[in-house]
């Protein structure tokens, strides 16, 4: 059973468009929700992360959105770099304990 | 200071024996976690230590599966009797446990890719 749904499962973006990357989940209990990148043969690496109080964060070019009443949130990377072109996580977690991770997004920036 | 590390990096095995992998946190990072990322898919957690116990086991796939940390810090988790589906990548990450309802950062090793022949 798949705690966190992720969408879509690949993205194909041009150089300085907006990617799009969207999550959704069942759990009110959930209270974080963090976005990991990961390169190839690399771990994940933390990138930005958001609490249900609030319903966006902005860090440079990267933003959550968060819609507690839906039950989703997205991650929004504008000005997309070829450099962005990584897999991308999202996850969600009950006081930091189990970590619930979706099942990836493959994004590929073209020059 | 040193990040996460994980040995052997790569582990090529045949079916039915037994596997080690360990795990190196970060020091002072009291919460330690294993997941299981298969090729195209998303990270499987597997189990979670607070200090040295384990209060969420609910990850593992089978008892063919354990995993134990001493000392607070290196971790252990060992596969017994080995199956072609355990193949996979096994990611290990810690974190800095904050107060309840505080999800610290969790900070990644490398991985242990494991071959089952």
């Amino acid at each position: 059973q798949q705690q966190v749904k992720q969408s879509p499962q690949s993205l194909i973006v041009q150089k300085g468009g907006i990617s799009i990357i969207n999550c959704a989940y069942e759990n009110t209990a959930f209270d974080y929700f963090p976005w990991y990148q990961q390169f190839p043969g690399k771990g994940p690496a933390l990138l930005i992360a958001i609490r249900p109080d609030v319903s966006e964060k902005k860090e440079g070019r990267f933003t959550i959105s968060f819609n507690k009443s839906a039950k989703q949130f997205s991650l929004h990377i504008m000005d997309s770099q070829p450099g962005d072109s990584a897999t991308y996580f999202c996850a969600a977690s009950i006081s930091g304990n189990q970590f619930y991770f979706g099942t990836g997004t493959s994004l590929t920036v073209i020059p | 200071g040193a990040g996460v590390s994980q040995s052997p990096s790569n582990k090529v095995t045949e079916k039915g024996k037994d596997v080690e992998l360990r795990c190196d946190p970060i020091s002072g990072h009291t919460a330690l976690y294993w997941y299981r990322q298969s090729l195209g898919q998303g990270l499987e957690f597997l189990i979670y230590f607070q200090g040295n116990s384990a209060p969420d086991k609910s990850g593992l796939p089978s008892d063919r599966f354990s995993a134990e940390r001493t000392g607070g810090s290196v971790s252990t988790l060992t596969i017994q009797r080995t199956q072609q589906e355990d193949s996979a990548v096994y990611l290990c990450a810690s974190s800095q446990s904050g107060l309840a309802g505080t999800g610290g950062e969790q900070f990644f090793g490398p991985g242990t890719r494991l071959t089952v022949l």
